[in-house]
């Protein structure tokens, strides 16, 4: 069963603007990861936020994590029409191996 | 490889029929982990394997699933007697050392195998 929730579950936005996904977990974490999928592929890691981290910056990604309030958020910034995707968050539950607990996933389209 | 290779990237079956789903880890890569993606859902964890060790298969649904990573490389999931439910991309992942070893890495993904089942 999930764990995670994201929100919104769906996203559409015209190029060069900002987009902010939301996603909530229920257990205490080690980290707190996002990934990308595009349509009838794998995952792609794009940031790993540690549990002792607020905010973390890569290229045009910003992520932040309350861990109080068990929520994150990532934020891609100026998007553009390849960022077109479904974006998932993953916790890996404070497990020794980290196994992920992923989020259903936000559907971003970016029209050009 | 470079990357996670699965095989077959589609497999149809008819209902009755098992079916195997290969992996090919990243080279090296010591733990590895197989989740199911249904339509429209996030990946959900199935089973865990550290080197040859299968670790964790709390998420395996139910006896009809089996893997195996004999020579902790290659990974095999065998679904027994396939039902319409089982139906769904099955993903694998690996990463390069245990959490134990060193926190806070990624999972590399292959692009899942989508399993039809009739």
């Amino acid at each position: 069963s999930q764990q995670g929730e994201e929100d919104p579950q769906a996203l559409s936005i015209q190029e060069g603007e900002n987009a902010t996904m939301n996603c909530s977990y229920k257990t205490s974490i080690n980290n707190l990861q996002w990934y990308r999928q595009n349509s009838g592929r794998g995952l792609v890691h794009l940031i790993l936020i540690r549990s002792n981290e607020r905010e973390k910056h890569s290229g045009r990604l910003r992520v932040t994590l309350d861990t109080s309030k068990k929520s994150s958020s990532l934020l891609i910034t100026a998007s553009r029409a390849a960022d077109t995707a479904s974006y998932f968050c993953a916790t890996d539950g404070g497990t020794s191996y980290g196994k992920l607990t992923f989020g259903q996933g936000t559907i971003l389209t970016v029209h050009p | 490889g470079a990357g996670v290779s699965q095989s077959p990237r589609y497999k149809v079956a008819k209902r009755g029929q098992d079916v195997a789903l290969r992996c090919d880890p990243i080279s090296g890569h010591v733990s590895l982990f197989w989740y199911q993606q249904a339509l429209g859902q996030g990946p959900e964890f199935l089973t865990y394997f550290q080197n040859e060790a299968q670790l964790d298969k709390s998420g395996l649904p139910s006896d009809r699933f089996f893997a195996e990573r004999p020579e902790g490389s290659v990974s095999t999931l065998k679904i027994q007697r396939t039902q319409q439910e089982d139906s769904a991309v099955y993903l694998c992942a690996s990463s390069l050392l245990t959490l134990a070893e060193y926190s806070n890495q990624p999972q590399h993904f292959g692009d899942g195998t989508r399993l039809s089942i009739l």
